[in-house]
């Protein structure tokens, strides 16, 4: 079965510079979600979105932006990169309304993309 | 806001053997979701299983079962007959029925000997 699809897998940045993280979310999911999850931590909600549109906002740094295309895919785009924001960042995606009805199943999660700001 | 705490940062278990991993948490909310995801060292974050706040019975995945006390707020993961693959960080974690967002215990270490 299709899973969530992070790439790239791996990605070193030095200070200051810029990185695009992206996220395809398993076929027919409305709903993609970021966190962050730092060394020795649980998992920290970023942002998320529904059929494009922002829907909900966590812990996300005013450096970083998203956004959810017309395919469903995602980006989050980190800019000013500091060394506190090295870090596994994990993209998920879930069904919300299917057919109507509002199924809001669980997330499903891709296997991260490994950042590293040295 | 909805906290998820989970009390023991490492568990250990004899292969075969049964252990039980805790999780408290606290919501205002009636209508929730609770799941169990495990993180292998390889990072990927695992569903394990998943329990609706409506429903009163626990669920269970084969050798994954729950304990679902509502009124106590507590969630706690079974794992029956033990195997090595299951070494890995178990995260207990909360999502408000229309919510968007998981919210993350800090992780439980299982270590499994044989």
């Amino acid at each position: 079965a299709a899973g969530v699809i992070q790439s790239p897998r791996h990605l070193i940045k030095e200070k200051r510079e810029t990185a695009t993280l992206k996220c395809y979310p398993i076929p027919r999911h409305d709903t993609v979600y970021w966190y962050q999850q730092g060394p020795g931590q649980d998992p920290q909600f970023l942002i998320s979105f529904y059929e494009k549109m922002q829907s909900d906002k966590g812990s996300i740094p005013d450096r970083f932006s998203a956004q959810q295309f017309s395919d469903y895919h995602s980006e989050l785009n980190m800019s000013s990169l500091e060394l506190g924001d090295s870090a596994l960042y994990f993209c998920a995606s879930s069904f919300k309304i299917s057919a109507g009805l509002v199924m809001n199943t669980e997330a499903f999660f891709g296997q991260g993309t490994r950042l590293t700001v040295v | 806001a909805q906290t998820v705490t989970q009390s023991q940062p490492e568990m250990s278990v004899q292969e075969a053997e049964t252990v039980t991993l805790s999780c408290t948490y606290d919501t205002s909310e009636s209508d929730y979701y609770l799941f169990w995801y495990k993180q292998p060292p390889s990072r990927q974050m695992i569903l394990v299983i998943r329990q609706e706040a409506y429903k009163q019975q626990n669920a269970t995945e084969n050798r994954f079962s729950v304990n679902f006390q509502k009124a106590a707020k507590s969630f706690s993961l079974k794992i029956s007959d033990s195997q090595l693959g299951d070494a890995a960080m178990y995260f207990c974690a909360f999502k408000r029925e229309y919510g968007n967002k998981l919210v993350f215990g800090a992780g439980t270490i299982l270590r499994v000997k044989s």
